[in-house]
Parts: structure tokens; C-alpha cells; sequence
């Protein structure tokens, strides 16, 4: 079981805005920085959201990322079928001292 | 370009132990943290540690002390996990990925390269 909660898919049609949440607590989300993850089928996760919710070079403006509390959120607009990957955040949790996952979300590209 | 390169597929198993390998190109390996990271089938990313290429200085996560090593090469930009006892529930894909500059004490900047993953099976 994830220290992080992420609902376990979502789904779009391509044009559409889709956002993908992350539950935590006050010893992670609510006190670090939280990252996002790409990971397309049978490939290595790629760092999607940096932190201060950046993108790293090269990743589209399409994607945008924020936090309120305890709480973290991945937007993805303007859907495109290359989107289609499972989504993972994650943050450094100051009670394990050590970085945690949300178990994913696969997003479906319709 | 900034690669991690990681060691071929393992079968094991149980009880045995695995090395796993990765190597760095395109960047100074020192001067960046390496974590390992495992994902079983279907699972989500589960951190194992870190290891400071630049002292060989490494930190577990709880629940593989005492059964997981990190190490590293200096001389040939390697880093390397060693994981023993092995259970079926060790069958995963481990994947090397860099993190933030050395030059500081620790702190969680994002993994920005990964390895391309490491695909160990622990059946009898």
C-alpha cells in the first residue's frame, strides 16, 4: 500500500483537460515538494513536474501541476494519444525519511 | 548525452542474492545522488536508498536494512545495488535514477535520469 493515494485511472478524450490528484499527509505533501512522473508501457518513469511545480526542459506547457495543503494535482490539456502512460507523485516524507510514491494512475487516452 | 546504463535481466532463486549495476555517461558521477528504485508487476515505484557517489556514503530505507548494500565505483562511474535473501516477492523491475548535487547535504530534488530498468525474477 502507497503512502501517497492516487485514484487508479482516469480517462479523456484527446482535446480534453484531464487532472490526476495525490493525497498525503502534513509529514509529506503538506511540508515538501511534490513531483510527477511519467512512465510510458514498459519504459523507465520520466520526470514530468519538477519542484516549484516546474516542467524540465523539453516537457510540454500542456502539463502543469499544483499543491493546496495536503493535496497535490497534475492537469494535462489539450489530450493527445501519447499521453496514454501511468502517472506517479511523489514527495520526501519526513517521518521515513525518505522519498514516497503514489501507487499511479493510468491515464486512458479515449 | 546524460544516460544511465543498467546491467542485464537476473533469475534467481530464493535465498540468493542479486547485483545489479549501473552505469553513468555524460555527466560527472560524483557529483549527483543515485537512488534505487524497484517496481513489482503491475505495482507502483518502491524507493530502496541513496548512495553519494562522492563518498560512498548510503542510506536505506527501512525495510531493506539490513538486506540491501549500495556501493559504487568511482573509477568506472558505477553504482551498484546488492539485495540478498531473496523472496518471490523481490521479483520486480529495478531501475538507478540520478537526483540532486553532492555538494549538499541531501535533499529530494526530483529523480531527473533514469536507468532503463533492471528486470529481476526470484522464482524456484
Amino acid at each position: 500500500q502507497s503512502v501517497l493515494t492516487q485514484a487508479p485511472s482516469v480517462s479523456g478524450t484527446p482535446g480534453q483537460r484531464v487532472t490526476i490528484s495525490c493525497s498525503g499527509s502534513n509529514s509529506n505533501i503538506g511540508s515538501n515538494y511534490v513531483y510527477w512522473y511519467q512512465q510510458l508501457p514498459g519504459s523507465a518513469p520520466k520526470l514530468l513536474i519538477q519542484r516549484k511545480n516546474q516542467r524540465p526542459s523539453g516537457v510540454p506547457d500542456r502539463f502543469s501541476a499544483s499543491k493546496s495543503g495536503t493535496s497535490g494535482s497534475l492537469a494535462i490539456s489539450g489530450l493527445r494519444s501519447e499521453d496514454e502512460a501511468d502517472y506517479f507523485c511523489s514527495t520526501w516524507d519526513d517521518s521515513l525519511n525518505g522519498p514516497v510514491f503514489g501507487g499511479g494512475t493510468k491515464l486512458t487516452v479515449l | 548525452q546524460v544516460q544511465l546504463v543498467q546491467s542485464g535481466a537476473e533469475v534467481k532463486k530464493p535465498g540468493a542474492s542479486v547485483d545489479v549495476s549501473c552505469k553513468a555517461s555524460g555527466y560527472s558521477f560524483t557529483a549527483y545522488y543515485i537512488h534505487w528504485v524497484r517496481q513489482a508487476p503491475g505495482k507502483g515505484l518502491e524507493w530502496m536508498g541513496w548512495i553519494d557517489p562522492h563518498s560512498g556514503v548510503a542510506n536505506y530505507a527501512q525495510k531493506f536494512q539490513g538486506r540491501v548494500s549500495m556501493t559504487r565505483d568511482t573509477s568506472v562511474n558505477t553504482a551498484y545495488v546488492e539485495l540478498t535473501r531473496l523472496t518471490s516477492d523481490d521479483t520486480a523491475v529495478y531501475f538507478c535514477a540520478r537526483d540532486g548535487p553532492t555538494s549538499r547535504p541531501y535533499y529530494y530534488n526530483a529523480m531527473d535520469v533514469w536507468g532503463q530498468g533492471t528486470s529481476v525474477s526470484v522464482s524456484s
